[in-house]
């Protein structure tokens, strides 16, 4: 089944706490993005990549990093979370780039206290 | 600067009724326009998606108005139905060197009464 995974799905932590939440995709996609969602405010992108090793900024970029070593996988690193990364994050993965159509995980909603 | 202004923010509607929801945007560079439909403890998922050398884009109930000229494009859902209540989006995105970056309109909360 073509799919996007993240784990975990939920996680509380506290402010300073490094973490890490996973995403992989069974596509072959070429690219991959981040997103947080916020009430009110709909889907902004953090980051995306359109290959491996390949990486950009997207509209809300502070306090997080990404990495792309394969071509299946693109984690979301939060060095020093904030409580204001409290949010719903979504990976998706598109095979054209975003003129194509996106495909999102499941979210994971972040907690950070 | 948002670059995707969407409204109405919620919208009610009877069943059987035509849904309605629009989105503005700002940078004519953009060149594919999707609407996703998310359920509550989903992700989104792609509903449709136009490009603007068409001015209408048609899939059963649901059909992407498109206007180049206003920069404007909408989203009808034609005989609602209580199992279209979920959340849309409308998105724009370009190819080329920013072909990574999407924008995302607000987010628009339908409710379907039956």
């Amino acid at each position: 089944e073509a799919q996007v995974t993240q784990n975990p799905r939920y996680l509380i932590t506290v402010t300073g706490k490094k973490l890490t939440v996973t995403c992989s995709q069974n596509m072959n996609h070429e690219y991959m993005s981040w997103y947080r969602q916020d009430p009110g405010l709909g889907l902004r992108q953090i980051y995306y990549s359109m290959n491996v090793e390949v990486t950009d900024k997207g509209d809300v970029p502070e306090g997080y990093k990404v990495s792309r070593k394969e071509k299946r996988n693109f984690p979301l690193i939060l060095e020093s979370p904030s409580p204001n990364q409290t949010s719903l994050y979504f990976c998706a993965s598109s095979e054209g780039g975003q003129s194509s159509e996106q495909y999102f995980g499941p979210g994971t909603r972040l907690t950070v206290t | 600067q948002q670059q995707v202004k969407q409204s109405p923010q919620s919208l009610i509607v009877q069943k059987g009724g035509i849904s309605i929801i629009n989105c503005a945007y700002e940078n004519t560079a953009f060149d594919y326009f999707p609407w996703y439909q998310q359920f509550p403890g989903k992700g989104p998922a792609l509903l449709i998606a136009i490009r603007p050398d068409v001015s209408e884009k048609k899939e059963g109930r649901f059909t992407i108005s498109f206007n180049k000229s206003a920069k404007q494009f909408s989203l009808h859902i034609m005989d609602s139905q209580p199992g279209d209540s979920a959340t849309y989006f409308c998105a724009a995105s370009m190819r080329g060197t920013n072909a990574g970056k999407s924008t995302f309109g607000d987010g628009t909360t339908l409710t379907v009464k039956p």
